[in-house]
């Protein structure tokens, strides 16, 4: 078990560019979860995968915003046109019951000059 | 709306002494999780609380949870420096697929 792991850890862009995050979950979990967390806030949930599905994605995740996990294992975050509003942590989870709780990635932080 | 509110949001602490955080939310959820975050760095799960009346202790901290009156709170004991992060409470979404709600957090600082 070596974790939830994240790729990048850092991220510079210049608006309008599109970025890219990985996510490799702990390899039996099959439920992964992208949050978000601006400065001093809770993270914000943005989208869910059960295996490789998509099953909930939350309002904050505008049309610029697309996520993957296409074999079921690692899952991509994509931010298309990218605006300096975008700038945050980007948090992986991944989960193998809610009753086990969620074990957190070291999180992706992108800067968006 | 599955709303969260955790007070204090700033705690400044002597080492030796006791406090408690505390975790509001606003409907019903029967899972509760306690994170640290230190700062730049990602999340650290400390407790699951599932059920009315569930309490778990790690070494200082001990956690609780009353699901009727939707409340949990965090209990500290003699803090120590090592303490100091800040401290997230987090409520399932039961609507949804179990997507968590979070609180604002509260900063720890444990001084000498």
């Amino acid at each position: 078990d070596t974790g939830v792991s994240q790729n990048p850890r850092h991220k510079i862009t210049k608006r309008g560019q599109n970025v890219t995050f990985r996510c490799d979950p702990i390899s039996e979990h099959n439920r992964l979860y992208w949050y978000r967390q601006t400065l001093g806030q809770g993270p914000e949930f943005l989208t869910y995968f059960q295996n490789e599905a998509q099953l909930e994605k939350s309002r904050l995740l505008s049309d610029r915003f697309s996520a993957e996990r296409p074999k079921g294992s690692f899952s991509t975050l994509e931010i298309q046109r990218t605006e300096q509003g975008d700038s945050a942590m980007y948090l992986c989870a991944s989960s193998r019951d809610r009753n086990y709780g969620y074990t957190f990635g070291s999180g992706t932080r992108l800067t968006v000059v | 709306e599955l709303k969260v509110e955790q007070n204090p949001l700033f705690l400044s602490m002597q080492e030796g002494k006791n406090y408690t955080i505390y975790c509001n939310y606003s409907t019903t959820s029967d899972r509760l999780y306690w994170y640290r975050q230190d700062p730049g760095k990602s999340l650290e799960s400390l407790f699951v609380l599932l059920s009315n009346g569930a309490v778990k202790q790690e070494g200082r901290l001990m956690a609780s949870l009353d699901t009727k009156a939707r409340l949990s709170t965090l209990h500290i004991t003699a803090a120590v420096h090592d303490l100091s992060a800040t401290y997230f409470c987090a409520v399932d979404n039961s609507r949804s697929q179990g997507n968590l709600i979070f609180g604002k957090g509260t900063k720890l600082s444990v001084k000498p």
